[in-house]
């Protein structure tokens, strides 16, 4: 079955320290990789997507995600933390088939100490 | 471009009445409706998925007489809630797909209360 994994609940980070969250997939065929935010309370923001290409890819507020095809990973990455990037982090893959849903990974929350 | 709105935003009502959540995709059509439900500090989990004119698939364990969709054109669709109960409590959120942009994209949400 089509998965998503997130292996991380949470994980605090000082502010001003690098961020790397993990994500692994689990699929036929390599999906369409995306990373979402989500602040308490509000809904999803798109921080980036992978489709093809560059396996490197930049997303919003400073955020990075590599796609390694031997590792099923698409990891996301910070080089410095700022306290509002607190909040909970969602990775998600689709299926590229047409009608077929995002699935998404349990999400890791993320918090930033001073 | 994708702009998704929901309405309402915030809902509370009493147990045993109904509510309706609506979906729009303002600038695409959506040829694939999703409707996801996310319970506090939980993951966004897919409750169905509906076409344009066509009866909505839905999700192992979702009851499909206690939700309701209806997918009536490209740009609109409802979601109902019969019968609400405290445990339906949730954040349901709708997701439109094209296939022009080949990716999903999100409405606001709409928080739900059950008293």
């Amino acid at each position: 079955a089509q998965s998503v994994t997130q292996p991380d609940i949470h994980i605090t980070v000082s502010e001003g320290a690098s961020l790397e969250l993990r994500c692994n997939y689990s699929y036929g065929a390599t999906p369409y990789l995306f990373w979402y935010v989500q602040s308490p309370g509000q809904g999803l923001q798109l921080l980036l997507k992978y489709f093809s290409g560059d396996t490197l890819v930049q997303g919003i507020k400073g955020f990075e995600a590599e796609f390694k095809r031997s590792q099923s990973s698409f990891n996301l990455r910070k080089p410095s933390v700022h306290w509002s990037d607190a909040a909970e982090y969602f990775c998600a893959a689709l299926a590229n088939q047409a009608g077929t849903a995002l699935i998404f990974g349990k999400g890791t929350t993320l918090s930033v100490s001073s | 471009g994708a702009v998704v709105s929901q309405h309402p935003s915030r809902v509370i009502c009493k147990s045993g009445t109904s509510v309706k959540i609506e979906c729009r995709s303002l600038d695409f059509q959506a040829t694939t409706m999703f409707w996801y439900r996310q319970f506090p500090k939980q993951s966004l989990m897919l409750m169905a998925t509906s076409n344009e004119g066509s009866k909505a698939t839905y999700e192992q364990g979702v009851e499909k007489d206690k939700f309701l969709i209806n997918h009536a054109s490209l740009t609109l669709s409802t979601l109902t809630v019969t019968s609400a109960h405290p445990e339906d409590s949730s954040f349901y959120i709708c997701s439109p797909r094209t296939e022009v942009y080949n990716e999903q994209f999100f409405g606001p949400g709409t928080r739900l209360t059950v008293l």
